[in-house]
C-alpha cells in the first residue's frame, strides 16, 4: 500500500536560515511526488513535485526538493527561511500505476519561521 | 481565470441530516477529486471523477457520494451526518492531458468547512 511519512509535526527555524522538511514514501512502482503549502483557513497551494528526470526539482517561491530513490525521500528545503513561509506543509505520492489523482498525503509538519 | 469555488464556505448541520457540497474546477479541468481534512486523520482522499465518471474511491463509507456533471461542476453528498463528519472539506480540479494522468498539479478550492452537531 501506498504511504508517506512526515515524521516531524513541526519544524523551527529563524529567518535567513535554511529549512529542511522531510518527507519519505513507500509505493509499489514508480513514484510521482508533491508538495503542498496550507495557509490558515485557505486550501491547498502546489510547490512542486517529481515526476521523472533530475532528481533535484525547483519550486515555487524558491522551494526546491530532491528525489532520493535508495532512500525513498523527498525532503523539501529552502536556502534562507522568511516568516511568510510559516504554514502547514504536506508531501503527497501516487504512483505510475495509477492514472487518476488519487493522492495519499503525509500528516502535514507545520513550519514556524521566527523573525 | 478563476480558481476553485466551493460553496458553500461554512454551513452547521444536526446528526441525521444530508448535506450537499458544491465544487466549481477552472475552466478547461475536467478532472475533480475531494479530500477530507480533520485534526486527527489528515487529507484523506474521498473520489475522482474524470468526465462525469468515477476514476476513484477512497476508503468512505457509502454515506459519502458524489457526481460530476457535463460541465465538469461536481458535488458530493454526506447522508446521514454523524458528528465524525465534521471536517474541511477540499475540492481540487487538475488539467489533465492526454497520457498525464495523475501527474498533473491540483489546484484547490478554499473548502467547505462542515460542522455536525
Amino acid at each position: 500500500a501506498q504511504s508517506v511519512a512526515q515524521p516531524e509535526d513541526q519544524v523551527n527555524v529563524a529567518e535567513g536560515n535554511p529549512l529542511t522538511v522531510k518527507c519519505t514514501y513507500s509505493v509499489s512502482g514508480n513514484p510521482y511526488l508533491f508538495w503542498y503549502v496550507q495557509y490558515p483557513n485557505r486550501g491547498l497551494q502546489f510547490l512542486l513535485k517529481y515526476i521523472t528526470g533530475d532528481n533535484l526539482v525547483k519550486g515555487s517561491y524558491g522551494f526546491e526538493a530532491e528525489f532520493n530513490k535508495s532512500q525513498t525521500s523527498f525532503h523539501l528545503k529552502k536556502p534562507s527561511a522568511l516568516v511568510s513561509d510559516s504554514a502547514l506543509y504536506f508531501c503527497a505520492v501516487t504512483y505510475s500505476g495509477d492514472s487518476s489523482y488519487k493522492l495519499i498525503f503525509g500528516s502535514g509538519t507545520r513550519l514556524l519561521v521566527r523573525p | 481565470k478563476a480558481g476553485v469555488t466551493q460553496t458553500p464556505r461554512y454551513l452547521i448541520k444536526t446528526r441525521g441530516q444530508q448535506v450537499t457540497l458544491s465544487c466549481s474546477p477552472i475552466s478547461g479541468h475536467r478532472s475533480v477529486s475531494w479530500y477530507q481534512q480533520t485534526p486527527g486523520q489528515g487529507l484523506q482522499f474521498l473520489f475522482e471523477y474524470f468526465s462525469e465518471t468515477q476514476r476513484n474511491k477512497g476508503n468512505f463509507p457509502g454515506r459519502f457520494s458524489g457526481r460530476q456533471f457535463s460541465n465538469s461542476r461536481s458535488e458530493m453528498n454526506v447522508s446521514t451526518l454523524e458528528l465524525g463528519d465534521s471536517a474541511l472539506y477540499l475540492c481540487a480540479s487538475s488539467l489533465e492531458t492526454s497520457g498525464q494522468g495523475g501527474t498533473g498539479e491540483l489546484f484547490f478550492g478554499e473548502g467547505s468547512r462542515l460542522t455536525v452537531l
